[in-house]
């Protein structure tokens, strides 16, 4: 089992460019996690999806970010435009079961705005 | 609403020391709680979950109810423990939410 598998790895792009993160969870979980890590703020949680449906998205921060789940073994998040403050460490974490199941996570995406 | 709280940022000791890296919660129901560690540019990985009272290289972790936290330990710090620990608090049916994590450095 490769495990939660992210791409790319690292992201530098300009400010006001498109940006997609990708994401294929491992193969029958039923839950997908977007979280954004940085220095100032930790680990944010910005959208889960259950069984491909978004569940909460609160997390998101503005109308820039969205993110589908178009089929259990794929999900993006997309943000348009980008800016330099979206400069971050974005995890993508996948898990099967209620809530004592353990999250398992991908490597990141480390993206740069400039 | 639930929060998770790591009241340290960093948290250095020498190596052979006691560790204990502090997570206090706050939510109304019955939590369920986990410790994640992240090594220098890995991914975050689970380290423990209260449920399963285990101990995972060494840690343990105690849920108190009364004081409502679930502050990690380890008797005798090795340099491979230097990482981020995360503290996650499980309420509802699937999220998590994280604490901001603290900076475990242990020094030779």
């Amino acid at each position: 089992d490769a495990g939660v598998i992210q791409s790319p790895r690292h992201e530098v792009t300009e400010m006001g460019q498109e940006v997609t993160l990708r994401c294929k969870p491992i193969s029958g979980h039923n839950s997908l996690f977007w979280y954004r890590q940085t220095m100032m703020r930790g680990l944010e949680l910005l959208i889960y999806f259950n069984n491909n449906v978004p569940i909460d998205d609160s997390g998101m921060p503005e109308d820039r970010f969205s993110a589908k789940m178009p089929n259990a073994s794929f999900s993006t998040l997309k943000i348009q435009p980008s800016e330099p403050r979206d400069s971050a460490v974005y995890f993508c974490a996948s898990k099967f079961g209620g809530l004592g199941s353990p999250l398992h996570f991908g490597n990141g995406t480390r993206l740069t705005v400039t | 609403a639930q929060r998770v709280t790591q009241p340290e940022k960093l948290l250095s000791v020498f190596k052979g020391a006691p560790v204990e890296l502090k997570c206090n919660y706050s939510y109304s129901g019955s939590p369920e709680l986990f410790w994640y560690v992240q090594y220098s540019r890995q991914r975050l990985q689970l380290l423990l979950r209260h449920i399963s009272r285990e101990s995972i290289k060494g840690f343990t972790a105690d849920l108190n109810k009364g004081e409502t936290s679930f502050h990690l330990k380890k008797p005798f710090a090795q340099e491979e423990d230097s990482a981020m620990y995360y503290c996650a608090l499980g309420a509802g049916s699937y999220q998590l939410t994280f604490g901001k994590g603290t900076k475990l450095s242990v020094i030779p």
